[in-house]
């Protein structure tokens, strides 16, 4: 089975500044790696995933995910903020068939 | 653009009702499923189903059950409603095929109070 640890749960930022969501996963078996996303009163979008090749995947607006094997962990970045990014932030994984197991999420409150 | 949609946003019951949750996606999508979602928790999922009138108990179907009489509609049934079920239910859907690859795509969620 998998389990997924979102290390923080609320993460205050300042508009323009960068930020860093960090997510660990335990697995025994390869794995596939999802960041979503929930705006406030929304259900959850996909904003980036990691399937194989390249280990740093980069999403439409500006955030990046790196996948480290060794430590297990698909930490999500982004170099600036915008007002628009406060939401709660759910990294996942899935093995095979079409589970997904979810961390805890993150909310990132982005201050003027 | 693929639609999921939840028949209510809000529902307030009262324990010991039973209680429908209704999801209807319009991209001919195999897969579906029922997750709840609690502060610090994430999302957990309650049960999915890959074919009409087939499911699989998640990792919490205790309380609940589900029913797929067409592909396109999967719903999420509270026998006698408690007031530990007060939470957000989401339901998603995901193409067809499968793959671990493949996104699953979200309805915005019915936050139900049981009082």
């Amino acid at each position: 089975a998998q389990s997924v640890t979102q290390l923080d749960s609320q993460v205050p930022v300042f508009e323009e500044a960068p930020v860093e969501l960090r997510c660990n996963y335990s697995s025994s078996v390869s794995v596939y790696l999802f960041w979503y996303v929930q705006y406030p009163n929304q259900g959850l979008q996909l904003l980036l995933k990691y399937l194989s090749g390249s280990t740093l995947v980069e999403s439409i607006n500006g955030f990046e995910a790196e996948f480290n094997k060794s430590q297990t962990s698909f930490h999500l970045r982004k170099p600036s903020v915008h007002i628009s990014d406060t939401a709660e932030y759910f990294c996942a994984v899935k093995a095979a068939g079409n589970k997904l197991t979810f961390g805890g999420g993150t909310r990132v409150l982005v201050k003027p | 653009d693929v639609k999921v949609t939840q028949s209510s946003r809000y529902l307030v019951k009262r324990t010991g009702e039973k209680v429908f949750l209704e999801c209807v996606q319009d991209m001919d999508h195999e897969n579906m499923f029922w997750y709840r979602q609690d502060p610090g928790l994430g999302l957990r999922l309650i049960y999915f189903s890959y074919d009409v009138k087939m499911k699989e108990k998640g990792d919490i179907p205790e309380g609940y059950s589900v029913s797929r009489e067409k592909k396109e509609r999967f719903s999420l049934i509270l026998e006698s409603a408690s007031t530990n079920q007060t939470s957000m239910y989401l339901c998603a859907s995901s193409p067809p095929g499968g793959g671990a690859g493949r996104e699953q795509f979200f309805g915005p969620g019915t936050r139900l109070t049981v009082l």
